[in-house]
């Protein structure tokens, strides 16, 4: 099946700063999403991807669909302590199902 | 709140027994999937739905099967539970399929 792969795996965050990941496919795919996932909660949307090139910004996060299809990256800015948590990209070729990455898991810089 | 809610939110179960889990929408949207989370995986598919009696098979289908006799209503379950289906199972609606998916709390299922 299709594999996504997200980079980083797990980051450290300290208040302020900007965060980046991104998500590779080994196939194309037509829509892009990113979602977070809350602690013993299930995943919430925060921004969709519909076009080749297009950038999405959701108030201090930003994504980007990339130009080859197999790629999207996300981008928070200024972060603060709600941002931690797991942050999944999904992507969609055909049909009516997603494709989930393995996750990019957020925590506080001890 | 979503209109979404799985049942039981966390259930131990002994190997051999069956399971099922339960997906209930208030949102009438036509699709329903199953999914389970591990660690190093993310998110896997494992069974949906596009319609009353209308399912389909996902990327780790074996094992498990799953109903949809009422459009609100979607169960899966383990007919004979292993300790490898210890796992979190999340459930998602879509009203078009395949784009912004709405996810359950999600049911932490241990095999014991």
């Amino acid at each position: 099946g299709q594999q996504l792969n997200q980079s980083p795996q797990s980051m450290f965050i300290q208040e302020g700063e900007d965060v980046s990941m991104n998500c590779t496919s080994s196939s194309i795919f037509n829509t892009w999403l990113w979602y977070k996932q809350d602690p013993g909660e299930g995943p919430v949307l925060l921004i969709a991807l519909y076009k080749a090139g297009e950038l999405t910004s959701n108030g201090r996060l930003t994504a980007q669909f990339g130009i080859t299809r197999k790629d999207s990256f996300l981008n928070i800015s200024a972060s603060i302590p709600s941002d931690v948590g797991i942050y999944f990209c999904a992507g969609k070729s055909s049909g009516d199902k997603l494709t989930f990455g393995t996750g990019t898991r957020l925590a506080v810089r001890p | 709140d979503a209109g979404i809610t799985q049942s039981p939110r966390h259930k131990v179960t002994e190997t051999g027994t069956p399971v099922t889990l339960r997906c209930h929408q208030t949102e009438n949207h036509r699709y329903m999937y199953w999914y389970r989370q591990d660690p190093g995986h993310g998110l896997r598919l494992i069974h949906y739905s596009y319609g009353v009696k209308d399912t389909d098979k996902g990327e780790v289908s074996d094992g498990y099967s799953v109903s949809r006799s009422k459009t609100e209503d979607f169960l899966l379950t383990l007919e004979s539970a292993t300790s490898s289906q210890t796992s979190v199972y999340f459930c998602a609606i879509s009203l078009t399929g395949g784009n912004g998916y709405t996810f359950g709390s999600g049911t932490r299922l241990t095999v014991v």
